[in-house]
């Protein structure tokens, strides 16, 4: 059971905006960033948002991020057979004093 | 260009232990934070350990504490996870993922290896 809350799975039309949901609490989205990967099959996890709502140089501007309180949102929009992957948000734990990452989604194109 | 460059992993039976490593080139070693990641087979991202570019902080998840060390060697530009009393639970990929700032803990990844498989089974 993960202590941060993911839908196990999205999806949408090419096109289409998405949005993945990322659920925690006071001790870790409430009080830390959050940031969200993506993973491609059989490939290492990429980083998509930092600090909330940061992308990295070479980050599409199709995907943005947000926090409100203790739960945060990845969106991507115009949607793309190669957005087709898992995504993962992740953030610190004051309470466990370590990192924590949600489930994952699976986000299909279809 | 930055590399970093898992090895160590195998088949290892209940209770046993491994020492996994992690080479890094491209980049100030000693500046970033490192951590270990691992992805058990067909599941989610699972965050392991962390340690601070000097060394002098280091960080575990509660599944591992106790069990598991992390170590670094700036004048080897490696990092290490010992892994002791082994679990069926700890059969994953174990993943090195370099800091993106120098800022610690961190969890914005910015580099990742390409993962060291450990297989824990009698």
């Amino acid at each position: 059971q993960s202590v941060l809350t993911q839908p196990p799975s999205a999806s949408g039309t090419p096109g289409q905006r998405v949005t993945i949901s990322c659920s925690g609490s006071s001790s870790n989205i409430g009080s830390n960033y959050v940031y969200w990967y993506q993973q491609l099959p059989g490939t290492a996890p990429k980083l998509l948002i930092y600090r909330n709502d940061q992308r990295p140089s070479g980050v599409p501007d199709r995907f943005s991020g947000s926090k409100s309180g203790t739960s945060a949102s990845l969106a991507i929009s115009g949607l793309r057979s190669e957005d087709e992957a898992d995504y993962y948000c992740t953030t610190w734990d004051d309470s466990l004093s370590g990192g924590v990452f949600g489930g994952g989604t699976k986000l299909t194109v279809l | 260009e930055v590399q970093l460059l898992e090895s160590g992993g195998g088949l290892v039976q209940p209770g046993g232990s491994l020492r996994l490593s992690c080479a890094a080139s491209g980049f100030t070693f000693s500046r970033y934070a490192l951590t270990w990641v691992r992805q058990a087979p067909g599941k989610g991202l699972e965050w392991v350990s962390g340690i601070s570019g000097s060394g002098g902080s280091t960080y575990y998840a509660d599944s591992v504490k106790g069990r598991f060390s992390i170590s670094r060697d700036n004048s080897k530009n490696t990092v290490y996870l010992q892994i002791n009393s082994l679990r069926a639970a700890d059969t994953a990929v174990y993943y090195c993922a370099k800091c993106l700032s120098t800022v610690t803990p961190c969890l914005n990844f910015d580099y990742w290896g390409q993962g060291t498989l450990v297989t824990v089974s009698s």
